[in-house]
């Protein structure tokens, strides 16, 4: 089953919002609202951000939203700051797989 | 504190075997599914296998199936991860982690496994 599909990279200037989109199909993304958002800065544990399509774990800013629409989920960053350039990764469940996962997006902030 | 520490990672050569062990700590461990999830060099995230909280039910990918074995030690807190019969492109960070997908997701920092001759 190939992964799910997201932008290599994407970038913002501090203050703005980017959106980061993952894109699968009605097996995995579109067909159950399951889909995990992660932060990965290199050489840390990734963290969690967003569960179950919008919601966010306690603990995590609410500059970070995330919601779905058909086989594409999107993660929100509103006022960018320069400790959100990571690299992002979004996760779904799927009817062929327990998970399965985007290949990443390294966002930068300008 | 949650905290979930990789070890066991090393240079094999193809067809070796390796464990990795994963030690759980500050969270009912034996409560939750953990996962193994890869990352080859330059590549994105890959799901390799799973285990219930009691190490009675397990799951892996197709590209591990019959060479991997996970299994858990609930009285030590402690995940694992037998690999046999490894090959070159099994060469990744290897993760522990808790509930990918519920609202306790939980990753440790990985441990390097890289099978060349």
């Amino acid at each position: 089953q190939s992964a799910l599909t997201q932008p290599a990279s994407v970038s913002g200037s501090p203050g703005q919002s980017i959106t980061i989109s993952c894109t699968g199909t009605s097996s995995d993304v579109g067909g159950y609202n399951s889909v995990s958002w992660y932060q990965h800065h290199p050489g840390k544990a990734h963290k969690l951000l967003i569960y179950e399509v919008d919601n966010r774990p306690s603990g995590v800013s609410n500059r970070f939203s995330g919601s779905k629409s058909g086989n594409t989920a999107s993660l929100t960053i509103s006022g960018l700051q320069a400790e959100d350039e990571a690299d992002y990764y979004c996760s779904s469940y799927t009817s062929t797989s327990p998970v399965i996962f985007g290949g990443g997006t390294k966002l930068t902030v300008l | 504190e949650v905290q979930l520490v990789e070890s066991g990672g090393d240079l094999v050569q193809p067809g070796g075997s390796l464990r990795l062990s994963c030690a759980a700590s500050g969270f009912t461990y034996g409560k939750y599914w953990m996962h193994w999830v890869r990352q080859a060099p330059g590549k994105g995230l890959v799901w390799v296998a799973r285990i219930n909280p009691d190490g009675s039910s397990t799951t892996y990918a197709d590209s591990v199936k019959g060479r991997f074995t996970i299994s858990r030690d609930n009285a030590k807190n402690t995940l694992y991860l037998q690999m046999n019969s490894l090959r070159a492109e099994d060469t990744a960070v290897y993760y522990c982690t808790r509930n990918i997908l519920s609202g306790e997701g939980f990753w440790g920092q990985g441990t390097l496994v890289t099978v060349s001759s």
